[in-house]
């Protein structure tokens, strides 16, 4: 069964740093690229970031390049997000999905990151 | 940016009555369009991908149609359980991008 779970979230100050993870099981984790996808409190869905399976490719929504960085411990079947300077906008739920190969058919239950002084 | 444009913005039906949501895109996405359900308090859940391929374990009250910039999901008879947010997405380019939901709610 595959499963996504992700931690990490919180409560930031504007300006802050936060660190997402999310452990991957139940498939053969190398062999599929993954993403976090974003949800602003009663809004919609926005793909933040993409990884490839080598880890050696990766995409950002222009909404946080520069100040996102995703990647992957393939050996430990772990997904990271790094954020930094963080702002009121960030705000929402983080989604971890596994791309089966570019649409998303695994989604974790996500975390919570509040952006707030 | 590929721009997915839902209509409508909310759909009032009955139990038993068919559903039909539409999606846009601002330019092709040739087939590379999926489907996702999302109940209160949950991740999306895939529905279709491919524009019309049903994802795993799907009921086949589901189903999806279209290529290029004009797509429709339709469910054939509204069960309880599928009054939920709807959002279609492209895969075509990145970035990756949804349309806004259409909401499918009892009336």
């Amino acid at each position: 069964e595959v499963q996504l779970l992700e931690s990490g979230g919180g409560l930031v100050q504007p300006g802050g740093s936060l660190r997402l993870s999310c452990a991957a099981s139940g498939f053969t984790f190398t062999n599929y690229a993954m993403g976090w996808v974003r949800q602003a409190p009663g809004l919609g869905l926005e793909c933040v970031s993409s990884i490839s399976g080598d880890g050696r490719t990766t995409y950002y929504a222009d909404s946080v390049k520069g100040r996102f960085t995703f990647s992957r411990d393939n050996s430990g079947n772990t997904l990271y997000l790094q954020m930094n300077s963080l702002r009121a906008e960030d705000t929402g739920i983080y989604y971890c999905a596994r791309a089966g190969p570019y649409f998303l058919d695994y989604w974790g239950q996500g975390t919570l990151i509040t952006v707030s002084s | 940016e590929i721009v997915m444009t839902q209509s409508p913005a909310t759909l009032s039906l009955s139990p038993g009555e068919r559903a039909t949501l539409s999606c846009r895109a601002s330019q092709s996405v040739s087939r590379s369009l999926a489907w996702y359900q999302q109940k209160p308090g949950q991740a999306p859940r895939l529905l279709i991908h491919g524009s019309s391929t049903r994802a795993t374990d799907i009921p086949a009250r589901f189903s999806g149609s279209g290529s290029g910039t004009e797509f429709s999901l339709t469910i054939s008879s509204l069960q309880s359980e599928d009054f939920a947010v709807y959002y279609c997405q492209q895969y075509s380019n990145w970035p990756r991008t949804f349309g806004q939901g259409t909401k499918v709610e009892i009336k």
